[in-house]
């Protein structure tokens, strides 16, 4: 057991290009989460997964946002035509299943739009 | 919506002092509550957890009671260290949100020797 895994754990693009991150979730966790943390402010959530299917979207997640979990294994978190707005800590959780109570959070990757 | 509130920050402290950091919380349901500390270039790890009303969570010298009737969660230490400067971050988990978490804003904790 590893740990849930991200990468890259910092990122740094112009405004308008694309980035994908990924999150390698403890492996035979069912669910997956993605949430967003920005200076001064607690984890906001995104999305999530059970197995390979995506169960909600926040409303906080612009059709910029794209994620998927092809294989119910690990995931990406795509965003196209950045902003500057999208900076941010972006943060992976996994889960054996509903039990928030055994989440286990990655490092994050820091996303820096310039 | 379910949410939670945190007292504000920055707060700090001597070592071997008494930190309190205050939590209430609002949920349409009978939440499950939590408390996940974030160490200086770490991830969220859970500090401590209650299900049910006056349950209390404690872990590493930290603990916190749920209180139904005030929607409270405080966290208490009676003796802090320097290895207690982190972030702390209280949160909930409603089944009728399907158990997805909800964080307070967070509250930065710094302990001087």
């Amino acid at each position: 057991d590893t740990g849930v895994s991200q990468n890259p754990r910092h990122k740094i693009t112009k405004r308008g290009q694309n980035v994908t991150f990924r999150c390698d979730p403890i492996s035979e966790h069912n669910r997956l989460y993605w949430y967003r943390q920005t200076l001064g402010q607690g984890p906001e959530f995104l999305t999530y997964f059970q197995n390979e299917a995506q169960l909600e979207k926040s409303r906080l997640l612009s059709d910029r946002f794209s994620a998927e979990r092809p294989k119910g294994s690990f995931s990406t978190l795509e965003i196209q035509r950045t902003e500057q707005g999208d900076s941010a800590m972006y943060l992976c959780a996994s889960s054996w299943d509903r039990g928030s109570e055994k989440l286990f959070f990655g490092s994050g990757t820091q996303l820096s739009v310039l | 919506g379910d949410s939670v509130t945190q007292m504000e920050g920055p707060v700090t402290l001597s070592e071997e002092a008494f930190l309190t950091i205050n939590c209430t919380y609002t949920a349409t349901g009978y939440p499950s509550l939590f408390w996940y500390v974030q160490y200086p270039g770490e991830g969220l790890q859970l500090l401590l957890k209650a299900t049910k009303a006056d349950d209390k969570g404690s872990n590493k010298g930290f603990e916190a009671t749920y209180r139904k009737e005030t929607t409270s969660f405080h966290l208490e230490k009676g003796s802090v260290q320097v290895s207690d400067s982190a972030v702390y971050f209280c949160a909930l988990s409603d089944r009728s949100n399907d158990y997805k978490l909800s964080f307070g804003a967070g509250t930065t904790v710094t302990v001087r020797a």
